[in-house]
């Protein structure tokens, strides 16, 4: 374990669906990350949130919505997402940015 | 792209001997990471090396960095067939007020054969 804990660890959503993931950490850290992982691609950082503010958005698509409501819990809000935004999502964090970052397990996302 | 480029991309070695990987990065760096992903734990932090640091130990890892030819290396000393993994060179970006992200490189797909 980790100390960063996601869910659901699994979604099929349908194009038109509108769903949450949901990353929590216990680690008391002050950064928290949003990453999207796939199939022979480098990890792409999606969102980072420093001290509960949005630091930094990679030219994500607005069908993406981070929300970051306290320092240990960070969501992502999907909806009428495309096929391929099928990928794993990873939720991490760290003490401060720049530093080690610990990821939670991910949600295996899968757009029909 | 700032992106870190591996070698090799797959590596395949039996159980007891050493593993090497190296990664060349772009750019300055304020820090460099490696990270190790499998299916049983996910990606986990192996260590961090610091721009001012030349090598680093921790357990059968040792990590060495060279700024002025932008590389860094990875050894894995009397590997074991939990080691099988893919491994990640990750180098920390950003100065000043600029927010510090971490740049993924590709992996190498290491296999330890028993």
């Amino acid at each position: 374990e980790t100390g960063v804990t996601q869910t659901p660890r699994h979604l099929v959503m349908g194009m038109t669906n509108k769903k949450s993931l949901k990353c929590e950490q216990h680690l008391g850290h002050n950064a928290m990350y949003w990453y999207k992982q796939s199939a022979k691609k480098p990890l792409e950082l999606m969102f980072v949130y420093n001290f509960k503010e949005q630091t930094e958005n990679n030219s994500v698509p607005s069908r993406f919505s981070p929300e970051c409501p306290n320092s240990s819990h960070l969501f992502l809000h999907l909806h009428t997402l495309q096929p391929e935004d099928s990928a794993l999502y990873l939720c991490a964090s760290s003490q401060g940015t720049g530093r080690e970052q610990y990821f939670g397990p991910g949600t295996r996302l899968t757009v029909t | 792209s700032q992106q870190g480029e591996e070698d090799p991309q797959a590596l395949s070695i039996q159980e007891g001997e050493n593993a090497t990987m190296n990664c060349s990065y772009k750019t300055s760096i304020n820090n460099l990471q490696w990270y190790r992903q499998n299916s049983g734990r996910g990606l986990v932090h192996l260590i961090l090396i610091r721009s001012n640091e030349r090598e680093k130990h921790s357990g059968r890892l040792r990590v060495t960095l060279d700024t002025s030819k932008k590389s860094s290396s990875l050894l894995i000393t009397a590997s074991r067939a939990a080691d099988t993994a893919s491994y990640f060179c990750v180098f920390a970006t950003g100065y000043g007020g600029a927010t510090n992200k971490l740049i993924f490189g590709t992996g190498t797909l290491l296999a330890v054969q028993p």
